[in-house]
């Protein structure tokens, strides 16, 4: 069956560390989103992406990157992990049209 | 995107039929209502989608009004796993602006 992935599932990291997370999907999707989620907010898009080479900077993208080489996989990179990154992260995906977002599993990520 | 207004929490009894509001007065022609919801440390599921008429899936139905100002999720027989956060969102493009959500209870 298709499926997003995310990878690790914990990540324990120090300040200043660069860090990587995975995003896998199977779907073919052109469409591909980072989010975060910290206690009692909604989610946030960091950095979305609608097909191999394009990326584009979100509402809370400071301190992160993304690049995509493949229809399959966005990594979120944070260049210089801060203890205001600790928190969630959820990747997802949707078609060209768009209609439906697919969400992985999250990353629980704790900077310190 | 345009904002949405949805009830912080809300209970519903087992069994019984969960009606979430949702208040979008500034949405635009060609922006759709989404709903989606998370279970807890989940990430979130689309539940349905509307642009103006009423919809229904194996999941829920959505309400829109005519005016399209507000609509209205229905769990038609909710259960306990349907206990969760629910998000009301209106976008007219693939991105997806997650404000608080309802937290639904769901009772024995």
């Amino acid at each position: 069956d298709a499926e997003i992935t995310q990878s690790p599932r914990h990540k324990i990291t120090e300040t200043g560390r660069q860090v990587t997370l995975a995003c896998h999907q199977t779907w073919n999707h052109n469409n591909m989103f980072w989010y975060r989620q910290d206690l009692g907010h909604g989610l946030r898009l960091i950095h979305y992406s609608y097909g191999v080479q394009d990326t584009n900077k979100g509402e809370v993208s400071d301190g992160y990157s993304v690049s995509r080489s493949n229809t399959e996989d966005l990594p979120l990179t944070l260049e210089s992990a801060a203890s205001s990154q600790t928190s969630v992260y959820f990747c997802a995906s949707s078609s060209h049209r768009g209609e439906t977002q697919y969400f992985g599993p999250g990353t629980r990520l704790l900077v310190l | 995107d345009a904002k949405t207004t949805q009830p912080t929490s809300m209970d519903c009894a087992e069994g019984r039929a969960a009606n979430l509001p949702c208040n979008h007065s500034t949405i635009s022609g060609n922006e759709y209502v989404y709903w989606y919801r998370q279970i807890h440390s989940q990430g979130p599921q689309y539940i349905i989608h509307g642009l103006k008429n009423n919809e229904t899936n194996e999941m829920a139905s959505l309400i829109i009004t005519e005016d399209r100002k507000s609509s209205t999720l229905i769990l038609p027989h909710a259960t306990l796993r349907d206990t969760a956060v629910y998000y009301c969102i209106v976008t007219d493009d693939y991105k997806l602006s997650f404000g608080a959500g309802t937290t639904v209870t769901v009772r024995a």
